[in-house]
């Protein structure tokens, strides 16, 4: 199975700042590389798929890079309503596997 | 507009089974592999089964396989998950998940979540 780990585990920012969450897989990828945002109470949505194309409706403050076993997902320009955990997630090959998540907390 | 609404959690004692349905609805349903995936409360994801567009095709994770199977009613537009032998980190949230595919495979739609409490 390919794990994936995510760092760190928390951050605390405030609003206006920008954010880099990391993301590394225990073996290649590819470009099979996903991130979501939950919210606490509610399902996860879906950010960036394909390590860097947004989602539609997601706004442009959010941005994924990387590739092979290391990515990021940035955020830049914090906005309220993204603090909430993220979740990075390989669908290279079965089991689909997600990292342990990221909270970003208020600062 | 997409909506995928699952039913059936509640508490199950060790041992026993339950089952899982997820309504469909705003696509076509037959065209789409579908997945559930699971979140202990306070806990990351877990991917639990996925089903291939036809039903034939079914793949599940280690923790759950032989006790927990996957199926889907095309003409019904859903989705099902039946859960023998519960045990008790079978808690979780349940979310019925739609895939598709961009030039990679996406999660793009996720139900409400209904959840699933193991408990003696």
């Amino acid at each position: 199975d390919i794990q994936m780990t995510q760092s760190p585990s928390s951050v605390s920012a405030s609003v206006g700042d920008r954010v880099t969450l990391t993301c590394r897989a225990s073996q290649s990828v590819g470009s099979s590389l996903n991130w979501y945002q939950q919210k606490a109470g509610k399902a996860p949505i879906l950010l960036i798929y394909g390590i860097s194309t947004l989602q539609t409706g997601v706004p442009a403050r959010f941005s994924g890079s990387g590739s092979g076993t290391d990515f990021t997902l940035t955020i830049t320009g914090l906005q309220p309503e993204d603090f909430a955990t993220y979740f990075c997630q390989q669908t290279y090959s079965t089991p689909i596997t997600f990292g342990q998540g990221t909270r970003l907390e208020i600062k | 507009q997409v909506q995928l609404v699952e039913s059936g959690g509640g508490v199950v004692q060790p041992g026993r089974s339950l089952r899982l349905s997820c309504a469909a609805s705003g696509f076509s349903f037959s065209n789409y592999v579908m997945h559930w995936v699971r979140q202990a409360p306070g806990k990351g994801l877990e991917w639990v089964a996925v089903v291939s567009t036809d039903g034939n095709n079914k793949y599940y994770a280690d923790s759950v396989s032989g006790r927990f199977t996957i199926s889907r009613d095309n003409s019904k537009n859903t989705l099902s998950l039946q859960m023998n032998s519960l045990r008790f980190d079978d808690t979780a949230f349940y979310y019925c998940v739609r895939v598709s595919y961009s030039g990679t495979s996406k999660m793009d739609y996720w139900g409400q979540g209904t959840l699933v409490t193991v408990s003696s």
